[in-house]
């Protein structure tokens, strides 16, 4: 199957400081995901991207799929950007089974 | 919009005891999945439903795991016995045909 690889594991931050979190991904894909898993253990969507560029507010994303690989951009962050931020994907071999990589966990300090 | 929802949110069990996990999904969305997420990994598929048909469960541990989903819309995952390394989170997702997926708050389960 396909396998997902997220860097850095850990990332801290202070407050206002940008931040780029990367997924790496074995195997051509029809779904990627990112999310972000807040300390009450949800997972928010943050974008539905198998390719391109996407941008809300202060997050956008972008995935070649080509060259198998996609970022995640936090400009300007807050507090409240802490947590765990998760890549998926999934292959169009595997129907819609999404697998995540491990996570990297992001604290931002005041 | 209501988003997935899922009970109970926590539930502490002895080992040996069954349990049960009921998820509504998304009004509309006709595939539902089933993931586990041990503490600090990432969510792993234990189940993928089509409307009512079940067609990837290769990863559901079938000699006490079992789910079903009647009618295509809920769906009720349930462990009979559980065992201490059952203690996970157990999440539902819903998405419309193979496109984004939408997780609800999950399950706690803690087996003593």
């Amino acid at each position: 199957g396909i396998q997902v690889e997220q860097s850095p594991p850990d990332l801290i931050l202070q407050e206002g400081a940008n931040s780029t979190l990367r997924c790496n991904f074995s195997d051509s894909v029809n779904n990627l995901q990112w999310f972000h898993q807040n300390p009450w253990g949800q997972l928010i969507n943050l974008f539905y991207i198998p390719s391109g560029t996407k941008q809300n507010g202060r997050l956008s994303a972008t995935t070649v799929a080509t060259e198998r690989y996609s970022l995640l951009y936090i400009s300007s962050s807050q507090t409240t950007d802490s947590g765990v931020y998760f890549c998926a994907a999934s292959l169009l071999t595997s129907g819609s089974r999404l697998t995540f990589g491990e996570g990297t966990q992001l604290t931002v300090n005041p | 919009e209501a988003g997935v929802v899922q009970s109970p949110r926590y539930k502490i069990i002895e080992k040996k005891q069954p349990v049960a996990f009921w998820c509504n999904p998304i009004s509309g969305h006709n595939t539902l999945y089933w993931y586990l997420q041990n503490l600090g990994q990432g969510p792993e598929l234990l189940i993928r439903y089509e409307n009512e048909e079940a067609v990837d469960d290769s990863q559901l541990p079938k000699d006490r795991f079992s789910a079903e989903r009647l009618k295509g819309v809920d769906s009720t995952l349930k462990i009979q016995p559980a065992e201490l390394g059952d203690s996970a989170v157990y999440l539902c997702a819903s998405s419309s045909d193979r496109d984004e997926q939408y997780f609800g708050p999950g399950t706690r389960l803690t087996v003593t």
